[in-house]
């Protein structure tokens, strides 16, 4: 069965680092992409970009370009997204997510990784 | 990039009941409309793709229409886990995908 494990919850200070492992298994790896999404307490849900299985290809949303690197490692079919400069507002549930690529849409999703940015 | 406008923003039913939900796209999106289930503290589910294909596995009672720039999600008698949040999104290139801002389904 199609199967996202996330890494485990993070709390970082402001202006750190943090990058996300999402371990996918149950499918064929370069057949699909991997987007993120993340949802502030309370907020709905904001995608931040995509990745290709493929190639590495992909695109992020504005907001997040020039903050976010993703990036696969298809050995292990494991995908990774790193936010950088953290503020208080990206305090988050992160979610990583099986995508079908262009004009179509994401089904299985990770479980979700909390990110609190807090000093 | 593609704006969503869902409403209402909550409703409240109750179990058998059938309601719906109404997604609106700043642009002509063709059918490129998506629904997501989510319940408190999970991961989203997909419900409806394509803006009317059931996801396998998705009881009948959801069901999805529309085209253009208006899309609807019906769920026709609702059961006590239908009770949750949902989402529209728009998935016409080039990206950013854009969700709408949730219904949230409540119990009357």
């Amino acid at each position: 069965q199609v199967q996202l494990v996330q890494s485990g919850t993070e709390v970082k200070e402001p202006g750190a680092s943090v990058k996300v492992s999402c371990k996918t298994s149950g499918y064929t790896f370069t057949t699909y992409g991997i987007s993120w999404v993340r949802q502030a307490p309370g907020q709905g849900l904001e995608w931040m970009g995509w990745i290709s299985g493929y190639n590495g290809n992909g695109n992020q949303a504005q907001k997040f370009q020039g903050r976010v690197t993703m990036t696969i490692d298809t050995s292990t079919t494991t995908a990774y997204m790193e936010l950088r400069s953290l503020r208080s507002d990206d305090t988050a549930l992160y979610f990583c997510a099986r995508d079908h690529g262009e004009y179509a849409y994401i089904d299985y999703w990770g479980q979700g990784t909390l990110v609190t940015v807090s000093s | 990039d593609i704006q969503m406008t869902q409403s209402p923003n909550s409703l409240s039913a109750s179990v058998g009941d059938s309601v719906t939900i109404t997604c609106r796209a700043s642009q002509n999106i063709r059918n490129y409309l998506n629904w997501y289930q989510q319940r408190p503290g999970k991961a989203p589910d997909l419900l409806i793709y394509s803006a009317s294909s059931l996801q396998s596995g998705v009881p009948s009672r959801f069901s999805g229409s529309g085209s253009g720039t208006d899309f609807t999600l019906t769920i026709s008698g609702l059961q006590p886990e239908d009770f949750a949040t949902y989402y529209c999104q728009q998935s016409y290139s080039p990206r950013p995908l854009t969700f709408g801002g949730g219904t949230k389904v409540q119990i009357k």
